[in-house]
């Protein structure tokens, strides 16, 4: 069955590095998410990919993260410098774009935690 | 503001009990409604998808959508102490972005 990969699938950092997650969708799937899901909160959508173009990053902290698809495959979420906010589960899903009725798959994350 | 509003719980609920979760949407405009499950430490995986008014049933879930009411549940019939998770309501929106609810925490009592 496919699956979306992420990688890693935990980082440990210090305040003030730079870290980046990795996310391969599935295959064919257009629409790629990333998510952040902080403990006890629903995922909140961080930024949204229809193939290589930006579609949505209004929840994207600009000064900080940064994300790209390149190729409209795989995608890279950045963030520089990590503050200790930053502490969560990131989450990458993909869909296949046919319209209205197709869902959302999640990948398995990626547990940041920054100290 | 695209809302979506689930009761945090948690509930309990004994062996072999239907559990009932619910979940409101503020925009009126939506058309897709999704279900999934989180078990902690893990990633959320869908379990019913549901786009049109009425009852859907896969096994023992039947998700619920009333969109006049803006309103879309989800029962767990025969519920398995393997059903204690988080449950997340998920809203797609024009635009097709996704906003969920913070979920409800259940656990089934053996």
């Amino acid at each position: 069955e496919a699956e979306v990969a992420q990688s890693p699938r935990y980082k440990i950092t210090e305040k003030s590095q730079a870290v980046a997650f990795w996310c391969d969708p599935i295959s064919g799937h257009a629409t790629l998410y990333w998510y952040r899901q902080i403990l006890g909160q629903g995922p909140e959508l961080l930024v949204q990919f229809q193939d290589e173009s930006v579609v949505d990053d209004s929840q994207l902290p600009k000064d900080r993260f940064s994300a790209e698809r390149l190729k409209g495959v795989d995608s890279t979420l950045k963030i520089q410098p990590a503050e200790l906010g930053d502490s969560a589960m990131y989450l990458c899903a993909s869909r296949n774009f046919l319209g209205s009725y197709t869902e959302q798959f999640f990948g398995p994350g990626t547990r940041l935690t920054v100290l | 503001q695209k809302e979506v509003e689930q009761n945090s719980g948690p509930l309990s609920v004994p062996e072999g009990a239907i559990a009932s979760l619910n979940c409101t949407y503020s925009d009126r405009v939506s058309q897709s409604f999704f279900w999934y499950r989180q078990y902690s430490g893990k990633s959320p995986e869908l379990i019913m998808s549901i786009y049109s008014n009425g009852d859907k049933e896969d096994g023992r879930f039947t998700a619920q959508l009333n969109k006049a009411s803006q309103y879309v549940s989800l029962l767990i019939r025969d519920s398995q102490p393997s059903d204690s998770a988080t449950y997340l309501c998920a809203v797609m929106v024009a635009g097709n972005q996704f906003y969920f609810g913070t979920g409800t925490s259940l656990t089934v009592i053996p």
